[in-house]
Protein backbone atom coordinates (compact mmCIF):
# COMPACT_ATOMS: atom_id res chain seq x y z
CA UNK A 1 0.00 0.00 0.00
CA UNK A 2 1.47 3.57 -0.86
CA UNK A 3 2.81 5.54 1.66
CA UNK A 4 4.61 8.57 2.26
CA UNK A 5 7.77 8.66 3.47
CA UNK A 6 10.02 11.11 5.38
CA UNK A 7 13.84 11.66 5.98
CA UNK A 8 15.34 11.69 8.51
CA UNK A 9 13.59 10.21 11.40
CA UNK A 10 14.85 12.41 13.91
CA UNK A 11 17.55 15.45 13.41
CA UNK A 12 19.33 17.08 16.09
CA UNK A 13 20.97 20.75 15.08
CA UNK A 14 21.97 23.56 17.03
CA UNK A 15 20.33 26.81 16.97
CA UNK A 16 20.61 29.34 14.23
CA UNK A 17 21.94 26.16 11.98
CA UNK A 18 18.95 25.71 8.72
CA UNK A 19 17.66 21.98 8.42
CA UNK A 20 15.85 20.54 5.27
CA UNK A 21 12.84 17.96 6.43
CA UNK A 22 12.41 15.45 3.44
CA UNK A 23 9.56 13.96 2.55
CA UNK A 24 8.24 11.70 -0.78
CA UNK A 25 4.31 12.05 -0.86
CA UNK A 26 2.37 9.09 -2.63
CA UNK A 27 2.91 9.34 -5.89
CA UNK A 28 -0.48 10.29 -7.76
CA UNK A 29 -0.96 12.60 -5.08
CA UNK A 30 -1.10 16.22 -5.77
CA UNK A 31 -1.80 18.11 -2.75
CA UNK A 32 1.12 18.34 -0.07
CA UNK A 33 0.99 20.08 3.59
CA UNK A 34 3.13 20.03 6.47
CA UNK A 35 2.38 20.04 10.58
CA UNK A 36 4.10 20.25 13.32
CA UNK A 37 3.31 18.48 17.21
CA UNK A 38 5.50 20.35 19.92
CA UNK A 39 5.73 17.83 22.61
CA UNK A 40 2.29 17.50 24.40
CA UNK A 41 0.75 19.54 22.29
CA UNK A 42 -2.03 19.19 19.32
CA UNK A 43 -0.71 19.05 15.64
CA UNK A 44 -0.95 22.23 14.09
CA UNK A 45 -1.05 23.07 10.51
CA UNK A 46 2.02 24.90 9.04
CA UNK A 47 1.41 25.20 5.02
CA UNK A 48 -0.32 23.44 2.21
CA UNK A 49 1.52 23.73 -1.14
CA UNK A 50 -0.14 22.87 -4.75
CA UNK A 51 1.04 22.82 -7.90
CA UNK A 52 4.61 23.89 -7.27
CA UNK A 53 3.11 27.06 -5.06
CA UNK A 54 2.16 27.49 -1.75
CA UNK A 55 -2.03 27.64 -1.32
CA UNK A 56 -1.64 28.44 2.33
CA UNK A 57 0.29 29.44 5.36
CA UNK A 58 -0.24 29.41 9.11
CA UNK A 59 1.13 32.35 11.44
CA UNK A 60 3.45 29.63 12.21
CA UNK A 61 4.72 29.26 8.79
CA UNK A 62 6.74 32.54 8.76
CA UNK A 63 10.08 34.08 7.01
CA UNK A 64 12.35 31.45 8.50
CA UNK A 65 10.32 28.58 6.63
CA UNK A 66 10.07 27.73 3.17
CA UNK A 67 8.80 25.04 1.21
CA UNK A 68 9.82 23.50 -2.35
CA UNK A 69 9.23 20.59 -4.54
CA UNK A 70 12.73 20.34 -6.46
CA UNK A 71 12.03 17.40 -8.60
CA UNK A 72 8.74 16.20 -9.04
CA UNK A 73 8.77 13.65 -6.13
CA UNK A 74 10.55 15.10 -2.94
CA UNK A 75 8.74 17.76 -0.73
CA UNK A 76 10.91 19.53 1.49
CA UNK A 77 10.68 21.92 4.01
CA UNK A 78 13.28 24.41 5.17
CA UNK A 79 13.44 26.54 8.05
CA UNK A 80 16.67 28.66 7.50
CA UNK A 81 17.64 29.77 11.27
CA UNK A 82 16.49 26.82 13.86
CA UNK A 83 15.08 28.31 16.50
CA UNK A 84 14.67 26.27 20.51
CA UNK A 85 11.03 26.81 19.71
CA UNK A 86 11.04 24.88 16.97
CA UNK A 87 11.76 21.67 18.52
CA UNK A 88 8.37 19.24 17.51
CA UNK A 89 7.64 16.59 15.00
CA UNK A 90 7.32 17.72 11.68
CA UNK A 91 4.90 15.17 9.67
CA UNK A 92 3.88 15.78 6.06
CA UNK A 93 0.87 14.96 4.41
CA UNK A 94 -0.58 14.82 0.86
CA UNK A 95 -3.70 14.14 -0.74
CA UNK A 96 -5.19 13.14 -4.34
CA UNK A 97 -7.90 16.06 -4.18
CA UNK A 98 -8.39 19.53 -3.82
CA UNK A 99 -10.17 18.93 -0.79
CA UNK A 100 -7.91 17.46 1.01
CA UNK A 101 -10.49 15.17 2.34
CA UNK A 102 -8.52 12.26 3.07
CA UNK A 103 -4.93 13.75 3.84
CA UNK A 104 -2.01 10.50 4.50
CA UNK A 105 0.44 11.09 6.83
CA UNK A 106 3.98 10.16 6.85
CA UNK A 107 5.69 9.00 9.91
CA UNK A 108 7.13 12.49 10.95
CA UNK A 109 10.49 13.90 11.58
CA UNK A 110 11.81 15.01 15.23
CA UNK A 111 13.52 17.77 15.03
CA UNK A 112 15.28 18.75 18.29
CA UNK A 113 17.29 22.12 18.36
CA UNK A 114 19.58 22.54 21.07
CA UNK B 1 -11.57 31.00 17.35
CA UNK B 2 -11.79 27.84 15.21
CA UNK B 3 -11.24 24.90 17.79
CA UNK B 4 -11.43 21.12 18.01
CA UNK B 5 -12.37 19.52 21.54
CA UNK B 6 -11.80 15.90 22.16
CA UNK B 7 -13.34 13.89 25.28
CA UNK B 8 -12.98 11.90 27.17
CA UNK B 9 -9.12 12.89 27.48
CA UNK B 10 -8.42 9.49 28.30
CA UNK B 11 -9.76 6.33 28.88
CA UNK B 12 -9.15 2.69 30.59
CA UNK B 13 -11.21 -0.02 29.57
CA UNK B 14 -11.33 -4.03 29.30
CA UNK B 15 -10.97 -6.23 26.32
CA UNK B 16 -14.56 -6.92 24.84
CA UNK B 17 -15.88 -3.51 25.96
CA UNK B 18 -17.29 -0.84 23.90
CA UNK B 19 -16.05 2.69 23.99
CA UNK B 20 -17.26 5.82 22.43
CA UNK B 21 -14.96 8.54 21.62
CA UNK B 22 -16.62 12.22 21.60
CA UNK B 23 -15.53 15.47 19.44
CA UNK B 24 -17.27 18.55 18.97
CA UNK B 25 -15.59 21.48 16.73
CA UNK B 26 -16.19 25.30 15.96
CA UNK B 27 -14.83 26.54 12.92
CA UNK B 28 -15.62 28.56 9.85
CA UNK B 29 -16.15 26.86 6.43
CA UNK B 30 -16.64 23.36 7.57
CA UNK B 31 -15.36 20.97 4.63
CA UNK B 32 -14.86 17.66 6.67
CA UNK B 33 -14.13 15.20 9.86
CA UNK B 34 -11.71 12.93 10.02
CA UNK B 35 -10.47 10.42 12.68
CA UNK B 36 -6.83 9.33 12.70
CA UNK B 37 -5.62 6.54 15.18
CA UNK B 38 -2.00 7.71 16.50
CA UNK B 39 -0.13 5.29 17.72
CA UNK B 40 4.14 5.49 18.04
CA UNK B 41 4.07 8.46 15.17
CA UNK B 42 2.29 9.19 12.32
CA UNK B 43 -1.55 9.48 12.71
CA UNK B 44 -3.26 6.75 10.46
CA UNK B 45 -6.36 7.72 8.40
CA UNK B 46 -9.29 6.18 9.40
CA UNK B 47 -12.65 8.11 8.55
CA UNK B 48 -13.53 11.02 6.79
CA UNK B 49 -16.95 12.16 6.87
CA UNK B 50 -18.75 15.24 5.49
CA UNK B 51 -22.53 14.62 5.35
CA UNK B 52 -24.54 14.49 8.45
CA UNK B 53 -25.86 11.16 10.29
CA UNK B 54 -24.37 9.11 7.39
CA UNK B 55 -22.33 6.64 9.33
CA UNK B 56 -19.17 5.15 8.34
CA UNK B 57 -18.05 1.77 9.14
CA UNK B 58 -14.66 -0.28 9.29
CA UNK B 59 -14.85 -3.45 10.63
CA UNK B 60 -15.11 -2.81 14.53
CA UNK B 61 -15.21 0.92 14.34
CA UNK B 62 -17.37 3.56 13.11
CA UNK B 63 -18.21 7.08 12.92
CA UNK B 64 -21.02 9.78 12.58
CA UNK B 65 -21.15 13.34 11.82
CA UNK B 66 -23.49 15.23 13.34
CA UNK B 67 -23.44 19.05 11.64
CA UNK B 68 -26.76 20.54 13.18
CA UNK B 69 -25.47 20.09 16.79
CA UNK B 70 -21.47 19.80 15.41
CA UNK B 71 -20.24 17.35 16.95
CA UNK B 72 -18.97 13.53 15.69
CA UNK B 73 -18.53 9.99 17.94
CA UNK B 74 -16.14 7.16 17.21
CA UNK B 75 -17.38 4.11 18.06
CA UNK B 76 -14.94 1.10 18.87
CA UNK B 77 -16.55 -2.22 19.87
CA UNK B 78 -15.69 -5.76 20.98
CA UNK B 79 -11.82 -3.71 21.83
CA UNK B 80 -8.70 -5.58 21.47
CA UNK B 81 -5.17 -4.44 23.04
CA UNK B 82 -4.19 -3.47 19.19
CA UNK B 83 -6.92 -1.13 19.77
CA UNK B 84 -4.69 0.89 22.83
CA UNK B 85 -3.76 4.16 21.02
CA UNK B 86 -4.44 7.72 20.64
CA UNK B 87 -7.56 8.88 18.33
CA UNK B 88 -7.44 12.22 17.32
CA UNK B 89 -10.46 13.95 15.64
CA UNK B 90 -9.54 16.89 12.76
CA UNK B 91 -11.92 19.09 10.98
CA UNK B 92 -10.79 20.09 7.35
CA UNK B 93 -12.24 23.98 7.05
CA UNK B 94 -10.87 27.53 4.89
CA UNK B 95 -10.08 28.34 1.59
CA UNK B 96 -7.90 27.36 -1.00
CA UNK B 97 -7.18 23.85 0.39
CA UNK B 98 -8.41 21.78 3.28
CA UNK B 99 -6.50 22.51 6.41
CA UNK B 100 -7.08 20.38 9.17
CA UNK B 101 -7.19 21.89 12.98
CA UNK B 102 -6.85 18.70 15.16
CA UNK B 103 -8.32 18.03 19.06
CA UNK B 104 -5.63 17.54 21.71
CA UNK B 105 -6.96 13.18 21.12
CA UNK B 106 -8.32 10.52 23.08
CA UNK B 107 -6.01 8.43 24.98
CA UNK B 108 -7.35 4.90 24.93
CA UNK B 109 -5.49 1.87 26.98
CA UNK B 110 -7.15 -1.10 26.20
CA UNK B 111 -6.13 -4.04 29.13
CA UNK B 112 -6.23 -7.75 28.80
Amino acid sequence: EPEVTQTPSHQVTQMGQEVILRCVPISNHLYFYWYRQILGQKVEFLVSFYNNEISEKSEIFDDQFSVERPDGSNFTLKIRSTKLEDSAMYFCASSPDRLGNEQYFGPGTRLTVT
Amino acid sequence: EDKVVQSPLSLVVHEGDTVTLNCSYEVTNFRSLLWYKQEKKAPTFLFMLTSSGIEKKSGRLSSILDKKELFSILNITATQTGDSAIYLCAVGYGGATNKLIFGTGTLLAVQP
